[in-house]
């Protein structure tokens, strides 16, 4: 069955500091790859996403992420975070067998000044 | 771009009370679900609808239901709210090549 694990449930880094957030999948063939942000009291916001082509993606607000298929991972990551980065970051992977996409469980980033 | 208006961002209810949420996205899309979010279970799906009057159960369907009569609108009801249904409630509207979420109304059962 189709899946997403992110590994770390709270990741704390400095501000200026580079980030990396990481997401693994189980899934048959390739998948379409999301990244979400959710600040605090809002809805999910997509950062970026993969279907096909360039395994590095660029999305919004300086974030990246590349598809490493042999490791079935989708990881985040940003060269400088902000205070304003500090929010909770979803990855998903869809289409599952029912045509939806999976959510991990979400990894809650807070910046130290 | 697509926008998901969820009409309230709090609500504070009694147990007991019939408790309705409502969801409205402002174009053609076929899919809206039902999400709620609670910490450490990531996001649940309660209902989805890929049409109108259509509907299908999510993985936590138990206790809620759900409405939709106009493409653009979906409706989610709690009929007979319960302290465990406090959560963030979360619309969504899309397909698989992703979804476009409302703000959330955290609703709070006393």
């Amino acid at each position: 069955a189709q899946s997403v694990t992110q590994p770390d449930i709270h990741i704390t880094v400095s501000e200026g500091a580079s980030l990396e957030l990481r997401c693994n999948y189980s899934y048959g063939a390739t998948p379409y790859l999301f990244w979400y942000v959710q600040s605090p009291g809002q809805g999910l916001q997509l950062l970026l996403k993969y279907f096909s082509g360039d395994t590095l993606v660029q999305g919004i607000k300086g974030f990246e992420a590349e598809f490493k298929r042999s490791q079935s991972s989708f990881n985040l990551r940003k060269p400088s975070v902000h205070w304003s980065d500090a929010a909770e970051y979803f990855c998903a992977v869809g289409p599952n067998r029912d045509d939806k996409i999976i959510f991990g469980k979400g990894t809650r980033l807070h910046i130290l000044p | 771009d697509v926008k998901v208006t969820q009409s309230s961002r709090y609500l504070v209810k009694r147990t007991g009370e019939k408790v309705f949420l409502e969801c409205v996205q402002d174009m053609d899309h076929e899919n809206m679900f039902w999400y709620r979010q609670d910490p450490g279970l990531g996001l649940r799906l309660i209902y989805f609808s890929y049409d109108v009057k259509m509907k299908e159960k999510g993985d936590i369907p138990e206790g809620y239901s759900v409405s939709r009569e106009k493409k653009e609108r979906f409706s989610l009801i709690l009929e007979s709210a319960s302290t465990n249904q406090t959560s963030m409630y979360l619309c969504a509207t899309g397909q698989i090549y992703g979804y476009t979420f409302g703000s959330g109304t955290r609703l709070t059962v006393v």
